[in-house]
């Protein structure tokens, strides 16, 4: 069965810039979630789809941060403008449902200079 | 609120040595609890998760860990280290609410192995 997959895994953008990032969950599973793990720390959890609806963003930095999942399968994250403090890595996770094993991919390492 | 300490930040053991690493967790109920771990390059992969039953829980790769309500601990274990556990740990709270699933985790502990 084929993993998480995202892309691209590294980026490098200045200050003010705009960023996408995208994320094909594992096939079937329902809920999918974006994470931002920043050097030194946990992951933190930013939003969670269930198929293509939000059921939590309480986290998510809204005046910069956006995502979206259109037909309930890939999913894009997207930073405008961006700033330093957003450099970390990009965590995407799917799982068959809320509270099931949750599968991450690689990550997308996110430099803002 | 939720919440969840690593008290150690790092760890070096010999490789063959037993290995215990700390986690504490504060939740109002009984949560959903997880050991993570991240080798270099690659994703987070679950070791373990307790949602209830028996406070033993056994694991991939040979961890096991146990629940402990009465210290709010969540540990996880191994009898003997190989150099190949070298990573970094995370262990994580999870509970069910408003449609969705909220996992929190901890900092995060980096496992050193000598040989």
């Amino acid at each position: 069965e084929a993993g998480v997959a995202q892309s691209p895994r590294y980026k490098i953008i200045e200050k003010r810039q705009s960023v996408a990032f995208w994320c094909n969950p594992i096939s079937g599973h329902a809920t999918l979630y974006w994470y931002q793990q920043i050097l030194g720390q946990g992951p933190k959890l930013l939003i969670q789809f269930q198929n293509n609806g939000v059921v939590d963003d309480s986290q998510l930095p809204k005046d910069r941060f956006s995502a979206e999942r259109l037909k309930g399968v890939d999913s894009t994250l997207k930073i405008q403008p961006a700033k330093l403090e957003d450099s970390a890595v990009y965590l995407c996770a799917s799982s068959l449902e809320p509270g099931g094993e949750q599968y991450f991919g690689p990550g997308t390492r996110l430099t803002v200079t | 609120a939720q919440s969840v300490t690593q008290p150690d930040i790092h760890i070096t053991v010999s490789e063959g040595a037993s290995l215990e690493l700390r986690c504490n967790y504060s939740y109002g109920a009984t949560p959903y609890l997880f050991w993570y771990v991240q080798s270099p390059g690659q994703g987070l992969q679950l070791l373990l998760k307790y949602f209830s039953g028996d406070t033993l829980v056994q694991g991939i790769k040979g961890f096991e860990a146990e629940f402990k309500r009465s210290q709010s601990s969540f540990n996880l274990r191994k009898p003997s280290v190989h150099w190949s556990d070298a990573a970094e740990y995370f262990c994580a709270v999870g509970a069910p609410g408003g449609g969705g699933f909220k996992t929190i985790f901890g900092a995060g502990t980096r496992l050193f192995v000598k040989a």
